[in-house]
């Protein structure tokens, strides 16, 4: 299995709204992230877990809350968003060994998020 | 800090024409670089990479030589077909602590017509 699984696809929300992305693969890597992607922009990155830890928080708003409940799941719980929000959410994972040769990202098809 | 530049677009191709997608980089240390495709709707797929000066990535047709004395990775392929019309992110590594985080460029569309 060499697939990042992100769910779900397509999400509208309203500004009031919670809700939850999930990322899921089971490739056994240590390293995980989430990605920010606006259209015709590459993407931004926003949070990297290593060891199930938060190694990474690239000044996200605190309306964007990451979770790692197992070495296999990535959540980005979702509260009181804004318009601008809407875009691409892309998850990722990596092996994170410390091996410099398994660096490359494998990436989920990600959740196109629309905030009304 | 570090960058990457790739040439804007979109690119225009009649099919079984050849691509050159030209990328540099700005990067302390000595980074990996890659390139990611995307197709429209769907997340990157890894093209190819290379982690040394002079490797040379391939797949699918696609090539990219680490050039340190340029500080290139530019994407080539002989034929391009109308299936190869993505966009196209050149990228380098930051690799600290275990893992890696990546640097794009802002992406290159391609558009192959019959």
């Amino acid at each position: 299995d060499t697939e990042v699984t992100q769910t779900p696809k397509h999400l509208v929300m309203g500004m009031t709204n919670k809700k939850s992305l999930k990322c899921e693969q089971h490739m056994g890597h240590r390293a995980m992230y989430w990605y920010k992607q606006k259209a015709k922009k590459p993407p931004e990155l926003m949070f990297v877990y290593s060891y199930e830890k938060l190694s990474i928080n690239e000044s996200v708003p605190s309306r964007f809350s990451p979770e790692c409940p197992n070495s296999s799941l990535l959540n980005l719980h979702l509260h009181a968003l804004q318009p601008e929000d809407s875009a691409l959410y892309l998850c990722a994972s990596t092996t994170g060994t410390g091996e410099r040769a398994n660096e490359k990202l494998f990436f989920g098809s990600g959740t196109q998020l629309s905030v009304l | 800090g570090d960058s990457v530049t790739q040439m804007e677009g979109p690119v225009t191709l009649s099919e079984e024409a050849f691509l050159t997608i030209n990328c540099t980089y700005t990067a302390t240390g000595y980074p990996s670089l890659f390139w990611y495709v995307q197709y429209p709707g769907e997340g990157l797929q890894l093209l190819l990479k290379a982690t040394k000066a002079d490797d040379k990535g391939s797949n699918k047709g696609f090539e990219a030589t680490y050039r340190k004395e340029t500080t290139s990775f530019h994407l080539e392929k002989g034929s391009v077909q109308v299936s190869d019309s993505a966009v196209y992110f050149c990228a380098l590594s930051d690799y600290a602590g275990g893992y890696s985080t990546l640097t794009f460029g802002k992406g290159t569309m391609l558009l192959v017509s019959p």
